[in-house]
């Protein structure tokens, strides 16, 4: 069973400042299978990236992403105020087929 | 634009059945590629993935470990949505639940997973007498 740790569990951050998250696999899994999500409160997630770092519709460039083999990071070049939320990492494809981090809380400092 | 639109009551007792239901416009739970997803979100249990159906010449089901055993989660052709059923329901199964969707991938043939692109509403789901 894989499982996805996230780091940190909350990270406080300033507007225009740049945020790094991590997601990390206790086993290997491809990039292709991995996508990040933001959610804010009283909403479903929203999908941010997917399958070797696909941008889904609609996200802005500061957003990014990294990694391979167990250790992937999204990255926010410049924090906006519309940012602050809790962002999940998730594997899909591999046993189970579906799993989630527990998520990154970015609140502002 | 595909959408989900979730419904099903909030309150269900301990030991009865949790239902809820996904209307799909813009797709069809006979899609060929997709996937139709239920998601249940607590503080306690974080985002928890608890299953699928989807057709690829014939239905078939995924189920969470966590839940198998009491879940079903079934396709509606006629009404173009797809249910949960939850039973044997206690406290612990309070949660706002998500169906949503993986649009999958076709290559040569085969269909690849693919991330949830598109999310219900919620509907949050107490456990309660």
């Amino acid at each position: 069973e894989i499982v996805l740790t996230q780091s940190p569990g909350t990270l406080s951050l300033s507007p225009g400042e740049r945020a790094t998250l991590s997601c990390r696999a206790s086993q290997t899994i491809s990039s292709s299978y991995l996508a990040w999500y933001q959610q804010k409160p009283g909403q479903a997630p929203r999908l941010l990236f997917y399958g070797a770092s696909r941008r889904a519709a609609g996200i802005p460039d500061r957003f990014s992403v990294s990694g391979s083999g167990t250790d992937f990071t999204l990255t926010i070049s410049r924090l906006e105020p519309e940012d602050f939320a809790v962002y999940y990492c998730q594997q899909y494809g591999y046993s189970p087929p579906v799993s989630f981090g527990q998520g990154t809380k970015l609140e502002i400092k | 634009q595909v959408q989900l639109q979730q419904s099903g009551p909030g309150l269900v007792k301990p030991s009865q059945t949790l239902s809820l239901a996904c209307a799909i416009s813009g797709d069809s739970v006979s899609s060929d590629t997709a996937s139709w997803n239920w998601i249940r979100q607590s503080p306690s249990r974080g985002l928890e993935w608890l299953g699928r159906t989807y057709y690829r010449s014939k239905w078939y089901n995924d189920y969470a470990d966590s839940v198998i055993g009491r879940v079903t989660i079934n396709p509606d052709t006629p009404k173009n949505q797809f249910s949960l059923h939850l039973n044997s329901v206690t406290p612990g199964d309070t949660a706002v639940y998500f169906c949503a969707r993986d649009p999958g991938v076709s290559i040569s043939g085969m269909v690849i997973p693919d991330a949830f692109d598109v999310w219900g509403q919620g509907t949050t789901v107490t456990v309660s007498s």
